[in-house]
């Protein structure tokens, strides 16, 4: 079945901690995307990647970083400068060329800070 | 900037009622918008969208959307609600293209209920 994985489902950080998400994909897509869903507020776009080696900015990038070293792979790595990082945490991905393409999503990771 | 407002965070039908989530978007150009659903403590998938083919869109599980450009209003509807349509929905509309990538724009999400 083709699909988005991401892993851990669960994860818990100690204050001043790094920690990295996962998000692989066999959809072949080759963009990917980061949101954070935080209660009351819809989902935000924290980085995305139209292709390997690339990657940019989204409305809240500040305290994580990213890579794309692999077409399917693409984690997330919430940094110890993430003032309130306690959310959930949608990988998605599509193909690109249009704007009315389908975003696919995983089942997403939530993250508390002890 | 394109945005998307949802009225009403939480609505609550009975089962068998009529289910109506509202969703007004702002766009400067004409929009792609679509419907999104998530059950607790799972990623979101898309329900339908509007690509300007047909005004009436019509998506999985019974539901359908209208888009009425007049009043910016993309609502979703469905004629007899299910207990298995408890979720959260979220309307989102495509902002413009970032390097061949795509930006959505979502809305706060409403959470609906089913009384039995």
């Amino acid at each position: 079945d083709g699909g988005i994985t991401q892993s851990p489902k669960y994860l818990f950080r100690k204050e001043g901690q790094n920690v990295t998400l996962s998000c692989e994909q066999n959809l072949n897509h080759d963009a990917m995307y980061w949101y954070r869903q935080d209660p009351g507020q819809g989902l935000r776009l924290i980085y995305y990647s139209q292709i390997v080696n690339d990657f940019q900015k989204g409305d809240i990038a500040e305290g994580y970083s990213v890579s794309r070293e692999k077409k399917e792979s693409f984690p997330l790595t919430v940094t110890s400068a993430q003032k309130n990082p306690t959310a959930f945490y949608l990988c998605a991905s599509s193909t690109r060329g249009h704007l009315y393409n389908e975003q696919f999503f995983g089942p997403g990771t939530r993250l508390t800070v002890l | 900037a394109q945005s998307v407002t949802q009225l009403g965070s939480h609505v609550s039908v009975s089962e068998g009622a009529l289910v109506l989530l509202r969703c007004n978007y702002s766009s400067s150009v004409p929009p792609y918008l679509f419907w999104y659903v998530q059950y607790p403590n799972q990623g979101l998938q898309l329900l339908l969208k509007y690509t300007s083919a047909a005004t009436l869109v019509k998506g999985i599980n019974g539901f359908e959307a209208e888009f009425k450009k007049s009043e910016t209003s993309f609502h979703l509807t469905k004629p007899s609600a299910h207990m298995s349509d408890a979720a959260e929905y979220f309307c989102a509309v495509s902002d413009r293209k970032i390097q061949g990538a795509q930006k959505l724009v979502f809305g706060q999400g409403t959470r609906l209920t089913i009384n039995p």
